[in-house]
């Protein structure tokens, strides 16, 4: 079974970069889509960024501008920088394998079929 | 439209069959999954699809669909059911991921 884990600093400056790694274990990062996902105390959830394992990105439109997703398949990791960080980016952030499946006219669905256990990241100087 | 609506809570009788519903102009053209989450957990994919369950899922979980809603039933509600849920979708442009506001069920 696939398992993935988040790794990064716990806490982060005001207007300094977020870095996060999920490394992907027990399975290969190809041949799937890979996404950021984020849930801010006591609040819903928030898809960051997705990659593909060919590199191919999307972001959330209210976060494109400082947000960069990397895939580096020799070390079968995905990470996530978020630049410019304040309070609101105070969040616990899970990296997800997004599992994608066809309808009977051939257009493409997906679902987050495995998360990892979260990492919390506090901006605060 | 890029929103996927759901009530904000839910309450259901042990045993008792309930809906959590999930409204959106894209469930007219992409699928949602729903997402079990317990406090200190990380979400549970329960229902994708028309209406899969990945391994391990309890059959008292199912999903429908009408025009532009998502429906979630659990059928005979059980004291491990209480949790967070939140369904999943694309956008129209199907571009990006779209999560809704999440219910919180409670079971009594």
């Amino acid at each position: 079974q696939v398992q993935l884990q988040e790794s990064g600093p716990g806490l982060v400056k005001p207007s300094e970069t977020l870095s996060l790694t999920c490394s992907v274990s027990t399975g290969s990062i190809s041949s799937y889509y890979w996404s950021w996902i984020r849930q801010s105390p006591g609040r819903g959830l928030e898809w960051v960024a997705y990659i593909h394992y060919s590199g191919s990105a999307n972001y959330n439109p209210s976060l494109r501008s400082r947000v960069t997703i990397s895939v580096d398949t020799s070390k079968n990791q995905f990470s996530l920088r978020l630049s410019s960080v304040t309070a609101a980016d105070t969040a616990v952030y899970y990296c997800a394998r997004e599992l994608d499946y066809y309808d009977s006219s051939g257009r493409i669905h997906g679902a987050f079929d495995i998360w990892g256990q979260g990492t919390m990241v506090t901006v605060s100087s | 439209s890029s929103e996927l609506t759901q009530d904000p809570a839910v309450s259901v009788a042990l045993g008792q069959t309930v809906r959590i519903t999930c409204q959106g102009d894209s469930l007219r053209t992409y699928y949602a999954s729903w997402y079990q989450q317990k406090p200190g957990q990380a979400p549970l994919l329960v229902i994708y699809g028309r209406n899969n369950r990945p391994s391990g899922i309890p059959d008292r979980f199912s999903g429908s669909y009408s025009g532009n809603t998502a429906s979630l039933t659990i059928t005979g509600a059980q004291a491990e059911d209480e949790a967070d849920y939140y369904c999943n979708s694309r956008d129209s442009s199907g571009n990006h991921r779209v999560f809704g506001g999440g219910t919180k069920l409670t079971v009594l």
